[in-house]
């Protein structure tokens, strides 16, 4: 069956744009995270979906970020007015259950440059 | 949650050497996962090892567990140049975190 899909794998935008991302999860995955990755370095934690649970948004850095997820599945990731450091590659993942011991299912990423 | 620490950073070798990366993480566990990443692309499952696990092997790949040292290590027997990529370690949690990752290079 087909893997998470992140869309747009690319975005250019100008520095106070807002922009959407959108990751539509393996079907039958309760479990989604985003994650932000900057050039040469590791994930940086955003944000968690399980199922009907609200979300943990512990990993947002400021109020610029939001997500949602609708009826369980696809997920966008929103960035309002966007910041030169906001430039990175947005990961997400999703797993079957939120069990502790499922496999992270990544996509490819979106490619983000604020410029 | 608290996340893994992966090292080395980076680990260069030659081509049927193997390599050794390790990860440390602070607080108990249900079990662990190593992840491997190409360049520009996501992140890839490999193995995960459970915390009443000392030891996990799949192909070329052996992990070890020290529930004790809060330690684990992933070995990759006879590299391959293919192997050149970025290994990262997760502990379990709802928020899975990860490490900065080692960045292995394999020289053909």
């Amino acid at each position: 069956g087909a893997g998470v899909s992140q869309s747009p794998s690319n975005k250019v935008t100008e520095k106070g744009k807002d922009v959407e991302l959108r990751c539509d999860p393996i079907s039958g995955h309760t479990a989604l995270y985003w994650y932000r990755q900057s050039l040469g370095q590791g994930l940086e934690f955003l944000i968690y979906f399980q199922g009907n649970s609200a979300p943990d948004k512990s990993g947002l850095p400021s109020d610029r970020f939001s997500a949602e997820r609708t009826g369980g599945s696809v997920s966008t990731l929103t960035i309002q007015r966007t910041q030169q450091e906001d430039s990175a590659v947005y990961l997400c993942a999703s797993s079957l259950v939120a069990d502790r011991n499922s496999p992270l299912h990544f996509g490819n990423g979106t490619r983000l440059t604020v410029t | 949650s608290q996340q893994g620490e992966e090292d080395p950073q980076a680990l260069s070798i030659q081509e049927g050497e193997n390599a050794t990366m390790n990860c440390s993480y602070k607080t108990s566990i249900n079990n662990l996962q190593w992840y491997r990443q190409n360049s520009g692309r996501g992140l890839v499952h490999l193995i995960l090892i459970r915390s009443n696990e000392r030891e996990k092997h799949s192909g070329r790949l052996r992990v070890t567990l020290d529930t004790s040292k809060k330690s684990s290590s992933l070995l990759i027997t006879a590299s391959r140049a293919a192997d050149t990529a970025s290994y990262f370690c997760a502990t379990d949690g709802n928020d899975m975190r990860f490490g900065a990752g080692t960045r292995l290079t394999v020289k053909p």
